[in-house]
C-alpha cells in the first residue's frame, strides 16, 4: 500500500470519551501533519512533526494530544472534546527537505462530537 | 501575516465547458510556491498544480492551466473540457519560502475552497 492512510474513516464520540486517530504514510517522508477542515474556513494546521519531533503546536487545546513515535506513524488522541471539535481531521506528509516538495494527504476521519 | 482567499464558495460548468476558479493571496515574501489542490468526495486532497513564483511562465497540467499574476497577487485555475469527475472541493494554498525555525518544514497557507459541479 502507498501514501498516505488514515484510519477510522469515520468517528462518533460523547464528550466524555477517549478515542485516537490514526495516519501512516508509506512515502519514506519526514515531516507529518495534522490538520482540522471545518465547513467554509481554511484547513487550520494542527502540529507539524519532523523526524519525529514535535516542532509546531498551533495553540491548540491540550484536549488534542498528538503522538509520533517513528517517521511514519502519527496518532491523534483525543478527551473530553466539545461539539465545537466536529471536523475532518486531515493527515499529510511532505519530505519537509527540498524545496520543491509538496504536501500529500490521506482522506481524513470525520469525526462528530455528541 | 500571508493570508489566501477564494472568494467562490461554489462554481458550476457544464460538462466540455471551460471554468476558471479565482484565488488572490498577500505576502511580503517574493519566492514561493503556489498550488491547486482538489479534493474529490473520496475527501483524500490531491495536487493538481503547482507555481514557482520565480517562474513567470504560467504551469500547464494536461487540461489545466493557471494565470500567475504576480503583481496583482493572483493565481487561477482554469479548467478546460470540464469532465464529470472534476467535480471536486479545490484549494489554493501558497508555502512560504520560510521554514518554521523550530522544524524545517515549510508552512502552508490554505484558502476556504470552491466546490465545483460539474453539469451533464
Amino acid at each position: 500500500e502507498t501514501g498516505v492512510t488514515q484510519t477510522p474513516r469515520h468517528l462518533v464520540m460523547g464528550m466524555t470519551n477517549k478515542k485516537s486517530l490514526k495516519c501512516e504514510q508509506h512515502l519514506g517522508h519526514n515531516a507529518m501533519y495534522w490538520y482540522k477542515q471545518s465547513a467554509k474556513k481554511p484547513l487550520e494546521l494542527m502540529f507539524v512533526y519532523n523526524f519525529k519531533e514535535q516542532t509546531e503546536n498551533n495553540s491548540v487545546p491540550s484536549r488534542f494530544s498528538p503522538e509520533c513515535p517513528n517517521s511514519s506513524h502519527l496518532f491523534l488522541h483525543l478527551h473530553t472534546l466539545q461539539p465545537e471539535d466536529s471536523a475532518l481531521y486531515l493527515c499529510a506528509s511532505s519530505q519537509g527537505l527540498t524545496t520543491n516538495e509538496k504536501l500529500f494527504f490521506g482522506s481524513g476521519t470525520q469525526l462528530s462530537v455528541l | 501575516a500571508q493570508t489566501v482567499t477564494q472568494s467562490q464558495p461554489e462554481m458550476s460548468v457544464q460538462e466540455a465547458e471551460t471554468v476558471t476558479l479565482s484565488c488572490t493571496y498577500d505576502t511580503s515574501e517574493s519566492d514561493y510556491y503556489l498550488f491547486w489542490y482538489k479534493q474529490p468526495p473520496s475527501r483524500q486532497m490531491i495536487l493538481v498544480i503547482r507555481q514557482e513564483a520565480y517562474k513567470q511562465q504560467n504551469a500547464t497540467e494536461n487540461r489545466f492551466s493557471v494565470n500567475f499574476q504576480k503583481a496583482a497577487k493572483s493565481f487561477s485555475l482554469k479548467i478546460s473540457d470540464s469532465q464529470l469527475g472534476d467535480a471536486a472541493m479545490y484549494f489554493c494554498a501558497y508555502r512560504s519560502p520560510i521554514k518554521y525555525s523550530t522544524s524545517g518544514t515549510y508552512k502552508y497557507i490554505f484558502g476556504t475552497g470552491t466546490r465545483l459541479k460539474v453539469l451533464a
